[in-house]
């Protein structure tokens, strides 16, 4: 079972315009939500987070929005460069049985910024 | 500061065979997370380590092992491979496994390729 889907596999959007990528949960006990983003030949790299408590969470270019309630976040990125092109994961971070927190990914939306 | 380190960035197995993949955490950190991320999937979590013990594990058979060492770098072995195993394998490191925001720094992976 996926605990984080991002069922948009791709996404195509002009430079200068909003980049809307979304992501929805079933488990209600994730803590944290995490964006990464990966080039290729690359590993995953932190953009930004929001606590479970939070409902909105801004870094520059990068807002995120979560929605407890329809289990839905999403990641903002305005304006969209040609450099944001890249491969964007969501993540959740929930705690083990063993005390220890661990990262559940979705799949991934490939994000094109065309210039 | 070098981050995390993998090493070799490239290998080629047959069925049957065992791998040994390394990895170096980024400097301060004394959590190492690995993980599997098949084409055009999310990174999947197979186990974490930290104090040279095995802290939680996701959901891989005992094919899958690893080992931490007093300075805290890790590696994972995979025995009896198969094709199934082909993948890019990602190692991650944090500064604590309790901490709830959970961000993890990932070292650019190893590609494995069993044939």
């Amino acid at each position: 079972d996926q605990q984080v889907k991002q069922n948009s596999p791709s996404l195509s959007v002009q430079e200068g315009r909003i980049s809307i990528l979304n992501c929805d949960y079933t488990n209600s006990m994730f803590d944290y939500f995490l964006w990464y983003k990966k080039y290729p030949a690359e590993g995953p790299t932190f953009l930004i987070s929001i606590s479970s408590i939070k409902d909105k969470n801004e870094d520059g270019r990068f807002t995120v929005f979560l929605n407890k309630s329809a289990k839905h976040l999403s990641l903002h990125i305005v304006p969209s460069q040609p450099g944001d092109s890249a491969v964007y994961f969501c993540a959740a971070s929930g705690r083990s049985g063993a005390g220890s927190y661990q990262l559940t990914f979705g799949k991934g939306t490939k994000l094109s910024v065309i210039p | 500061d070098a981050g995390v380190t993998q090493s070799p960035t490239h290998l080629i197995k047959t069925r049957g065979q065992q791998v040994t993949l390394r990895c170096s955490p980024k400097s301060g950190h004394d959590t190492v997370s690995w993980y599997q991320q098949a084409l055009g999937q999310g990174p999947q979590f197979i186990f974490q380590y930290y104090e040279e013990e095995e802290r939680q594990r996701g959901n891989f058979p005992d094919r899958f092992s690893g080992h931490q060492f007093p300075n805290y770098s890790s590696e994972l072995n995979v025995n009896a491979l198969l094709l199934g195993d082909s993948a890019l394998y990602l190692c991650a490191s944090s500064p604590s496994p309790t901490e709830a925001r959970n961000e993890q720094f990932f070292g650019p992976g190893t590609r494995l390729t069993v044939l």
